[in-house]
């Protein structure tokens, strides 16, 4: 079935440096991918999303390419803040646009 | 705008009580999930209603949990009788596009 494959953490760097969170997929046909975050304390957030290949999902300085020539979806942002500590998800593909299992994430913490 | 509303925030049980969840969703809508989170993990899909329908209850242990959705608006999430092991942050998220995008703060549940 479809899955996704994403990047263990917990992930630390210091504020201003960059991101990047892999995460890469499995999936028959052409489904969309997405990003959540979550904040702590607080549910989660959809991030960003990408509805077919080279697409190219963006939002609060955070940005991941739909690449199916290499099946990724990683999550970049160029320059971190502190305020950006948080668990990330990849969510697998899903052609009928609802991500049904999530993995771990992937638990960034920025220090200033 | 108001954001997807849940309550309790928190609650504690002992095992084999019964224990009930409510969640109200962003006004317009049509589509609600609850979705449960067992600290350090990924959240898991549980139901998804389209208005009042269910859409997909696959992964719903439906033994002891259920959960209804009358008038298409707000919905509640039953568990009778609780185990152990349901201690988690249960989500309820809702969506007007058939993406998850707007998730609540989510009740922790305790069970002892």
């Amino acid at each position: 079935g479809d899955s996704v494959t994403q990047m263990e953490g917990p992930v630390t760097l210091s504020e201003e440096a960059f991101l990047t969170i892999n995460c890469t997929y499995t999936a028959t046909g052409y489904p969309s991918l997405f990003w959540y975050v979550q904040y702590p304390g607080e549910g989660l957030q959809l991030l960003l999303k990408a509805t077919k290949a080279d697409d190219k999902g963006s939002n609060k300085g955070f940005e991941a390419t739909y690449r199916k020539e290499t099946t990724s979806f990683h999550l970049e942002k160029g320059s971190v803040q502190v305020s950006d500590s948080a668990v990330y998800f990849c969510a697998p593909p899903n052609s009928g646009n609802t991500p049904l299992v999530f993995g771990k994430g992937t638990r960034l913490s920025v220090i200033a | 705008e108001a954001g997807v509303a849940q309550s309790p925030r928190y609650k504690i049980i002992e095992k084999r009580q019964s224990v009930a969840f409510w969640c109200n969703p962003i006004s317009g809508h049509a589509t609600l999930y609850w979705y449960q989170q067992i600290l350090g993990q990924g959240p898991k899909l549980l139901i998804q209603f389209q208005n009042n329908g269910v859409v997909d209850d696959s992964q719903l242990p439906k033994d002891r949990f259920s959960a209804e959705r009358l008038k298409g608006v707000d919905s509640t999430l039953k568990i009778q009788p609780a185990k152990l092991e349901d201690s988690a942050v249960y989500l309820c998220a809702s969506s007007l596009d058939g993406t998850p995008g707007e998730f609540g703060p989510g009740t922790r549940l305790t069970v002892t």
